[in-house]
């Protein structure tokens, strides 16, 4: 059981260049998440689905795009990279069967380094 | 705006010790707390938390929600040094499905 798989785990971008974050899960997870967590920080909400075709954004959109046209999948784009888009990006699910099931699952993450 | 709040930001003990992190959450529509541990890399899940009063205990850890107060506190008793991480505490909004995390809360345990 994979559960979240992120690639890369490892990436340097020179600024202004793009680059899509993969992120799938073998779960049947309905809802998924992308965090980003600058050093010492929590974990800042991008962009998420509650669905195949449905995305929102979260705290800190600006600079990402993302789109789900699967239920596995969830890949977020990085245009024209810039020095602030340096983190570490977290993909995670959740399952929405309700009865008070919300454990988030996380994958790895993705080192990024925009220099 | 929905918040997380956690305290203290960074503790240092020597094992044996006990500690209590603190979780304070104004989460609108909220269904849930839950707790997580990070190392090096992901998060780790501990605890899901949705009723108040009732403590949930794995090992040394256990955790307890008041939804009157709305806290939740992460206790760990005679800390050992692989407790060394950062615990994230989170609230799930069921009006929006995210999950609005704290900052977290770096424990070190020296030995």
């Amino acid at each position: 059981n994979a559960g979240v798989t992120q690639t890369p785990k490892f990436r340097i971008l020179k600024i202004g260049q793009s680059m899509t974050l993969q992120c799938t899960q073998d779960m049947n997870h309905n809802y998924m998440y992308w965090y980003r967590q600058d050093p010492g920080m929590g974990l800042k909400l991008i962009y998420y689905s509650v669905g195949a075709g449905i995305t929102d954004k979260g705290e800190v959109p600006n600079g990402y795009n993302v789109s789900r046209s699967t239920t596995e999948d969830f890949p977020l784009r990085l245009e024209l990279a810039a020095p602030s888009q340096t983190s570490v990006y977290f993909c995670a699910s959740s399952y929405s069967g309700g009865m008070a099931n919300e454990k988030l699952f996380f994958g790895s993450g993705t080192q990024l380094s925009v220099l | 705006e929905d918040k997380v709040v956690q305290s203290p930001l960074s503790l240092v003990v020597h094992e044996g010790d006990t500690v209590t992190l603190n979780c304070s959450y104004e989460v609108t529509n909220f269904r849930s707390l839950l707790w997580y541990k990070q190392e090096k890399k992901a998060p780790t899940f501990l605890f899901m938390l949705t009723s108040s009063g009732i403590e949930k205990k794995s090992g040394r850890l256990s955790s307890i929600l008041d939804k009157k107060e709305l806290f939740s506190i992460l206790n760990i008793t005679a800390t050992q040094t692989g407790d060394s991480a950062v615990y994230l505490c989170a609230g799930y909004t069921s009006g929006t499905y995210k999950y609005i995390f704290g900052t977290g809360t770096r424990l070190k345990v020296l030995a």
